[in-house]
């Protein structure tokens, strides 16, 4: 089956460092993948869409330029958090879409990546 | 926009025993998606559901999406240990839109 990889699974980092998350198609292209943040014990909330070869859109209260979006490929979006502080602590999950099936078919999701910031 | 409501928001049940988990929509659904996660891990997707009436098993999981569209259940049967965990149905007018998620469901299996 399709399969969403992350990197890192976790990282710490100090207050004010950027932070780079990946996220790839292993098997399959994408054209489009999402990024979500979670909460604690809350549900996931969509961070922006990132689009391959343009600009990533951003949901409202999403700073575009704390989180920086590149979809430089078909197979790889990144999330770069910059200056990060301890209320960026969270976990990060992508999802992305096999641009081959239909448009209703399903999302797969990346395992996340635990991004804690002392 | 559309809404996701779950319920019962937490669930505590012997093992053994079969329970159900509801998700309402507040427009109709065009897809319905439901995912497990462990806390602090990545979703694990269980079933897809797109067509009024539909009903989906996997294991001892079954999903069912009624015939307006706008509910759908999730059904485990003589639950284990391992079914513990969140429970989220997500649902997106199509694979091009992100998902809206509900704020799911924790269960807890209790021997």
């Amino acid at each position: 089956g399709a399969v969403v990889s992350q990197h890192p699974s976790r990282v710490i980092c100090k207050s004010g460092t950027s932070v780079k998350i990946e996220c790839r198609s292993l098997d399959f292209q994408a054209t489009t993948m999402f990024w979500y943040r979670q909460f604690p014990k809350k549900s996931l909330m969509l961070m922006a869409t990132s689009n391959e070869g343009s600009k990533a859109t951003y949901e409202q209260g999403v700073e575009k330029d704390k989180f920086l979006i590149n979809h430089a490929s078909l197979t790889l979006s990144t999330l770069t958090v910059t200056s990060a502080h301890p209320e960026d602590s969270s976990f990060y999950i992508c999802s992305a879409r096999d641009r081959r099936l239909a448009v209703t078919d399903t999302q797969y999701f990346g395992p996340g990546t635990r991004l804690t910031v002392l | 926009s559309q809404e996701l409501e779950q319920s019962p928001q937490s669930l505590i049940v012997q093992e053994g025993k079969n329970l159900t988990i509801n998700c309402t929509s507040s427009k109709t659904l065009y897809g319905l998606y439901w995912y497990k996660q462990k806390y602090g891990e990545g979703l694990i997707f269980l079933m897809m559901l797109q067509k009024g009436g539909e009903e989906k098993s996997h294991e001892k999981i079954t999903a069912k999406l009624d015939e307006k569209k706008q509910q759908s259940s999730l059904h485990i049967t003589a639950s284990q240990p391992s079914h513990a965990g969140i429970y989220l149905c997500g649902a997106g007018p199509s694979g091009n839109t992100p998902l809206v998620f509900g704020k799911g469901t924790r269960l807890s299996v209790i021997a």
